[in-house]
């Protein structure tokens, strides 16, 4: 059974910083790997996917790898600004397109 | 596309009594997911349908739980009788049979006393 963990659980760092969430599952014959972000009272919006075949993607100061090998994933966020607060939830799609979650990493960045 | 519509937003309720929360999911996507999301259990997936079917509702908790989907823009989920430890966020997802993500919906906070 797929099971997906967040580290850390939540995390404070001040603006301007960079910063790593990572994200770990446990098997490794996944289709696909997604970052989510949820913000309070909101749904989930997609920020980044990464194909099984691919090792990393990039979207402005979001980048995220891909190790299937070790069953890791990091989001690496650049230079945090406080709009960047929110929960990030790493999701791995198995087949017959089910999406398993993590627990999520509370991030908050103070101004 | 407005995106996913869910109904109602918040629902407070007392034990026993029958809950049904509604989503519209967006227009010409084939697959439409119900989750539920809770702080000790995080987002769990319920049932998935695919073109009005349900494919998988292996994660639906208990017979007191049915979800339907009569046509392509509506489905609904019914929880009878209700019970406290079904108080969660209930979230809707579309996603097109070409499209690699799911769009979720604003959610239904639901309580249950």
């Amino acid at each position: 059974k797929q099971e997906v963990t967040q580290i850390p659980a939540a995390l404070s760092v001040p603006e301007g910083e960079n910063l790593v969430l990572n994200c770990s599952f446990t098997d490794s014959a996944i289709y696909n790997l997604q970052w989510f972000r949820q913000d309070p009272g909101k749904g989930l919006t997609s920020l980044l996917l990464i194909q099984s075949s691919q090792r990393e993607q990039t979207s402005g100061r979001l980048n995220a790898s891909l190790d299937k090998s070790s069953g890791r994933s990091t989001l690496y966020i650049a230079a945090s600004q406080p709009g960047d607060s929110a929960t990030y939830l790493c999701a791995v799609g198995t087949g017959g397109f089910k999406t398993i979650f993590g627990a999520g990493t509370r991030l908050f960045v103070k101004a | 596309d407005a995106g996913v519509i869910q109904s109602p937003r918040h629902e407070v309720t007392e034990m026993g009594q029958e809950v049904t929360l509604r989503c519209k999911p967006i227009s010409g996507h084939d697959y439409l997911f119900w989750y539920r999301q809770t702080m000790m259990r995080g987002l769990e997936l319920l049932i998935y349908f695919n073109n009005n079917v349900p494919i998988d509702d292996s994660g639906m908790p208990e017979d007191r739980f049915s979800a339907k989907m009569p046509n392509a823009s509506f489905s609904t989920l019914k929880i009878q009788p209700s019970e406290p430890r079904d108080s969660a966020v209930y979230f809707c997802a579309s996603r097109g049979v070409s499209e690699e993500t799911q769009y979720f919906g604003p959610g239904t906070r639901l309580l249950v006393l």
